[in-house]
């Protein structure tokens, strides 16, 4: 099946620790996205990358980093710098063709809880 | 970031009943984009709109691009309870940097049995 994958579906972790979130799609797409969903909130752009080896920072990349090592997987790391970590994380991937037909697709998310 | 407008916030509705949400912006899109979370899931893409003027149905929902490229709605018809959620609307606008996709903050729909 196509689509975006995003792994664990839950994560705890100890307050200070860095903590991964793994994002993967088979779309075949050039373009990758991390937002945070907070309860009740809509959705924050943390950082982007419309190309391998490459990323942009979003509105709220501080406490963030990512990788874009290979087109289809897109890592994000909480460092143990970002103040209020608790939160859903939604990883998504859009097609960049620039023909105005473009749609972004979004994984099932990780609920990350820091204790 | 800039953001969208979405009205309203929240609304509650007796099944059958058609519900009618809209997005609005200052600014220019190249598409509209609507989806729907369920709590604890990834937003689902419903209806993408490419042209301006455009009215996209899929099954009960009906979304149609504003003439003026500022602004889209949402209806459901016979609204039934699995279209309890969040409906988020999207805008897609070509920058020097590349795509930027704009989310509203979303409206709340909770149907009433």
């Amino acid at each position: 099946d196509g689509g975006i994958t995003q792994s664990p579906k839950y994560l705890f972790r100890k307050e200070g620790q860095n903590v991964t979130l793994s994002c993967e799609q088979n779309l075949n797409h050039d373009a990758m996205y991390w937002y945070r969903q907070d309860p009740g909130q809509g959705l924050r752009l943390i950082y982007y990358s419309q190309i391998v080896n490459d990323f942009q920072k979003g509105d709220i990349a501080e406490g963030y980093s990512v990788s874009r090592e290979k087109k289809e997987s897109f890592p994000l790391t909480v460092t143990s710098a970002q103040k209020n970590p608790t939160a859903f994380y939604l990883c998504a991937s859009s097609e960049w063709t620039g023909a105005l037909t473009d749609t972004q697709y979004f994984g099932p998310g990780t609920r990350l809880t820091v204790l | 970031g800039q953001q969208l407008n979405q009205s309203p916030q929240s609304m509650f509705i007796q099944e059958g009943e058609d519900v009618s949400m809209n997005c609005t912006s200052s600014s220019i899109f190249n598409t509209w984009l609507w989806y729907k979370q369920d709590p604890g899931e990834g937003p689902v893409l419903l209806i993408a709109l490419y042209k301006a003027g455009e009215l996209t149905s899929n099954g009960r929902l009906t979304a149609q691009f504003g003439i003026t490229r500022k602004d889209s709605f949402l209806n459901i018809s016979a609204s039934i309870p699995s279209d309890v959620g969040i409906y988020f609307c999207a805008g897609l606008e070509y920058t020097n940097y590349g795509q930027n996709f704009v989310f509203g903050p979303g409206t709340r729909l909770s149907v009433l049995p």
